[in-house]
């Protein structure tokens, strides 16, 4: 069984491009969660999404930043107008559909650099 | 959810228990306590969780106090790959669906030889 799947594993993008991070989630599981990690510093809980649905945005920047979860292929995080502030790896993590009481499992990132 | 309060750091040698405390003397009813670790540049790995029942599985133990205040995470033989953050989170589930975890800044547990 596959585990959460990341890519890229690094991207690196000028200031003012967009970049797109895709997480796929292991199989069966259809709740995803986005986190975000500065340098030095903790995780820090982003966006939780459902099959095509947002469930909590709470820690989304208002700007800039999405978040998708199709009903077929990865979700995809998506940061417009990239600044150097956002270099930062992105962690995404899946849990089962019907078990609350089930781990989040985590992929092993994507690391942003912005030039 | 509950927050935590974890020593920064520990030191332990190969070979020996790690006994890694935690305080949540906050902690509701419907609140599990969950493991997470860390190892450097990776994404977080579960270890264990539990409710208010001790739970081993074939990475740690977790105990947990009668009055739900505390918990010790036991790596029995702990080795050079133990060396991680060590995160304790409380999260609350029943809500009928799941909810995220909040990590806080951890113990960063370093093996030594």
């Amino acid at each position: 069984n596959a585990g959460v799947m990341q890519n890229p594993r690094h991207l690196v993008r000028r200031r003012g491009q967009e970049a797109r991070l895709r997480c796929s989630p292991m199989k069966g599981h259809s709740h995803v969660y986005w986190y975000r990690q500065l340098p030095e510093e903790g995780l820090k809980f982003m966006v939780y999404l459902q099959k095509e649905n947002i469930i909590d945005e709470s820690g989304m920047p208002k700007e800039r930043f999405s978040a998708e979860f199709p009903k077929e292929g990865p979700s995809i995080l998506r940061i417009q107008q990239v600044v150097r502030g956002d270099s930062a790896a992105y962690f995404c993590a899946s849990s089962p559909r019907d078990r609350e009481n089930s781990p989040l499992h985590f992929g092993n990132g994507t690391r942003l650099t912005v030039t | 959810d509950a927050k935590t309060t974890q020593p920064p750091s520990m030191d332990c040698a190969e070979g020996r228990a790690a006994n890694l405390p935690c305080n949540h003397s906050t902690i509701s009813g419907n609140e599990y306590v969950y493991w997470y670790r860390q190892i450097h540049s990776q994404g977080p790995q579960y270890i264990i969780h539990g409710l208010k029942n001790n739970e081993t599985n074939e990475m740690a133990s977790l105990i947990i106090t009668e009055d739900r205040k505390s918990s010790t995470l036991i790596l029995p033989h702990a080795t050079l790959r133990d060396t991680a953050v060590y995160y304790c989170i409380v999260r609350v589930v029943g809500t009928g669906t799941a909810s995220k975890l909040t990590f806080g800044t951890g113990t960063r547990l370093q093996v030594t030889l």
